[in-house]
């Protein structure tokens, strides 16, 4: 069964560094998302993503963050500067298309900013 | 702006036995997308079930169902014949069907603990 992978599965980084989360939807999909979770809250939209542009971004997603999807396949989040805040579980998801219903997760990224 | 609202931060069912997990939610909008999700220890997001706002039919997959109150704004989960597999966090999420507005609101959880 087609899934979402996410490398890596934990990423741990110093406080000022930037990072590289990446993401391989599901082959045939054409809508992208990024999500965070920070330990023991809620589950909050960062950005989506469609036809290789920025669809909907949330108050989260500042300068700091940015996406790219450079090869067809692959779809990064890119955290430049990291701060202590940013410690979360991040997940991206993908959806076929406009009337599929159901968005289709990864396993997430752990990351901790220390 | 569209809120989901899990009032339950934590409930405990013995195993065999049936739990309700609440779930309400606001919004302005007549038609819409909900959603159970579950999230075992893994972390990962699993799709339990999904209902259409348009459709007054209660969705049912296998041992998990809802029940949607459209008017009184409530989407609530039922888990019948609990499984000690079932322990995990479980989100309630909202998507619009506005295209350019599809993303998932989650609720804050609730964790669901499978007594033996």
């Amino acid at each position: 069964e087609p899934e979402v992978t996410q490398t890596p599965s934990h990423q741990v980084t110093q406080m000022g560094q930037e990072v590289i989360l990446r993401c391989v939807p599901i082959s045939n999909h054409l809508y992208f998302y990024w999500y965070r979770q920070i330990l023991g809250q809620k589950v909050e939209f960062l950005v989506s993503f469609y036809n290789n542009e920025i669809s909907e971004k949330s108050e989260i997603f500042d300068d700091q963050f940015s996406v790219e999807r450079p090869d067809g396949s692959n779809f990064t989040l890119k955290i430049r500067s990291t701060k202590l805040e940013d410690s979360a579980m991040y997940f991206c998801a993908s959806r076929r298309d406009r009337v599929d219903t159901e968005a289709f997760f990864g396993q997430g990224t752990r990351l901790t900013v220390v | 702006a569209q809120t989901v609202t899990q009032s339950q931060p934590e409930m405990s069912v013995q195993e065999a036995e049936t739990v309700t997990l609440s779930c309400t939610y606001d919004t302005s909008e007549s038609d819409y997308y909900l959603f159970w999700y579950k999230q075992p220890p893994s972390r990962q997001m699993i799709l339990v079930i999904r209902q259409e706002a348009y459709k007054q039919q209660n969705a049912t997959e296998n041992r998990f169902s809802v029940n949607f109150q459209k008017a009184a704004k409530s989407f609530s989960l039922k888990i019948s014949d609990s499984q000690l597999g079932d322990a995990a966090m479980y989100f309630c999420a909202y998507r619009s069907v506005m295209n350019r507005d599809d993303k998932i609101i989650f609720g804050k959880g609730t964790r669901l603990h499978i007594l033996p």
